[in-house]
């Protein structure tokens, strides 16, 4: 059974960073890409970012890029999202998901929010 | 960056009746279309991919059909469970991958 745990979320000032975590098991990691999609309270989903199975390739959503940054390190099974220059409209629910064009597998996300 | 929009935003709907979802794209993304369903404090599911192939565990009474850029969800039958917001996702031309505003399926 595919499982993904987020961690890392919690309160961050704008202009702050904060770096995002997802434990994968139950299926082979390195071998899907993977996915980080948010959802803002209240609102639909939102693309964020994604990542190839070897992490070689990596895609970002316009209203992300340059200030976040996907990784995954295939050894300990874990997907990596670095959050930079947070601003108030980044405050969401991030989902890490399985594969990329359509996702089977979602974790149960970890909540962001940009305050001061 | 394809648009989608998914109508109605809320729909109503007796229990044991059917509903049908959806879905336009503002440019056509041929049968790359997934359906997703997410029920409060949860994680989305997806129901369909492909524009009607039913994910693995998913029951017949969630159908997906349409190609181009109109596509249709159709859940017949609908139980407590199946009240819940629906949300249609392009995968034919991205970066990005964009979701349509979704569609609250409510209790009438």
């Amino acid at each position: 059974e595919v499982q993904l745990l987020e961690s890392g979320g919690g309160l961050a000032q704008p202009g702050g960073s904060l770096r995002l975590s997802c434990a994968a098991s139950g299926f082979t990691f390195r071998h899907f890409d993977m996915t980080w999609v948010r959802q803002a309270p209240g609102k639909g989903l939102e693309w964020v970012s994604a990542i190839t199975e070897t992490g070689d390739t990596s895609y970002y959503a316009d209203s992300v890029k340059g200030r976040f940054t996907i990784s995954r390190d295939n050894s300990k099974n874990t997907l990596y999202l670095q959050m930079n220059s947070l601003r108030a409209d980044d405050t969401a629910v991030y989902y890490c998901a399985k594969d990329l064009r359509y996702s089977y597998g979602w974790g149960q996300g970890t909540l962001v929010t940009v305050s001061s | 960056e394809i648009v989608m929009t998914q109508s109605p935003a809320t729909l109503s709907v007796s229990p044991g009746e059917s509903a049908t979802l959806s879905c336009r794209a503002s440019q056509t993304v041929s049968s790359n279309l997934a359906w997703y369903q997410q029920k409060p404090g949860q994680a989305p599911r997806l129901l369909i991919y492909d524009g009607s192939t039913r994910a693995t565990g998913i029951p017949a009474k969630f159908s997906g059909s349409g190609s181009g850029t109109d596509f249709t969800l159709t859940i017949s039958s609908l139980q407590s469970e199946d009240f819940a917001v629906y949300y249609c996702q392009q995968y034919d031309n991205w970066p990005p991958l964009t979701f349509g505003g979704g569609t609250r399926v409510e209790i009438k």
